[in-house]
């Protein structure tokens, strides 16, 4: 299953709203993550079967979407949330992950 | 605290092997399955190997399968990944991580801090 993030990367300003989309190449259900990773560090969980809050993750992220199109949104950047972003599928082997969004600072 | 310390990275000669371990605390490692999922330099994160919480059960990416193999050992809290006949393809940041759940839909939610793999001569 093939997952195409867009865009590849942003340029946005704190407190501006950011939504990122994964599309898969076939129906995945809600079996979809989303990671945040920052140079040098391991990803980490955001968002789980595709609109799920994991733990201690802000409220300003959330996610939507089922079957193909899914989306991740950031209500208002803040300066930690300057990262490079990553859906993964979960629905089947190989679990394949998205090109990845990178967000920098405008 | 739930942690995963991954350990094992090096340099290693094309066609040569190497072993990475991780070494879990914090959980009970034998209740979880785990993964392992690469990072060459600049690119995007790709899935390796999945080894089921009994380690009955194993996947493996088909760029990896047939020259690694993936274990673990739950009265030791460890996870391994042998790699061999390795290429220059193979270097990557490798990181173990834990399944959150009993289903694919949670995600993987514990990640260790990555371990280097540079294969070249």
């Amino acid at each position: 299953i093939q997952l195409t993030q867009s865009p590849s990367s942003l340029s946005v300003s704190v407190g501006d709203r950011v939504t990122i989309t994964c599309r898969a190449s076939q129906d995945i259900s809600n079996y979809l993550a989303w990671y945040q990773q920052k140079p040098g560090k391991a990803p980490k969980l955001l968002i789980y079967a595709a609109s799920t809050l994991q733990s201690g993750v802000p409220s300003r992220f959330s996610g939507s979407g089922s079957g193909t199109d899914f989306t991740l949104t950031i209500s208002s950047l803040q300066p930690e949330d300057f990262a490079t972003y990553y859906c993964q599928q979960l629905k089947s082997y190989p679990l394949t992950f998205g090109g990845g969004t990178k967000v920098e600072i405008k | 605290e739930v942690q995963l310390l991954d350990s094992g990275g090096g340099l290693v000669q094309p066609g040569g092997s190497l072993r990475l371990s991780c070494a879990a605390a914090g959980f009970t490692f034998s209740g979880y399955t785990f993964t392992w999922v690469r990072q060459a330099p600049g690119k995007r994160l790709e899935w390796v190997s999945t080894i089921s919480a009994s380690g009955a059960g194993t996947y493996y990416a088909d760029s990896v399968k047939g020259r690694f193999t993936i274990s673990r050992d739950n009265s030791k809290n460890t996870l391994s990944l042998q790699m061999d006949t390795l290429s220059d393809e193979d270097t990557a940041v490798y990181y173990c991580a834990r399944k959150a759940g009993s289903s694919w839909l949670y995600g993987v939610d514990v990640w260790g801090q990555g371990t280097t793999v540079t294969v070249s001569s």
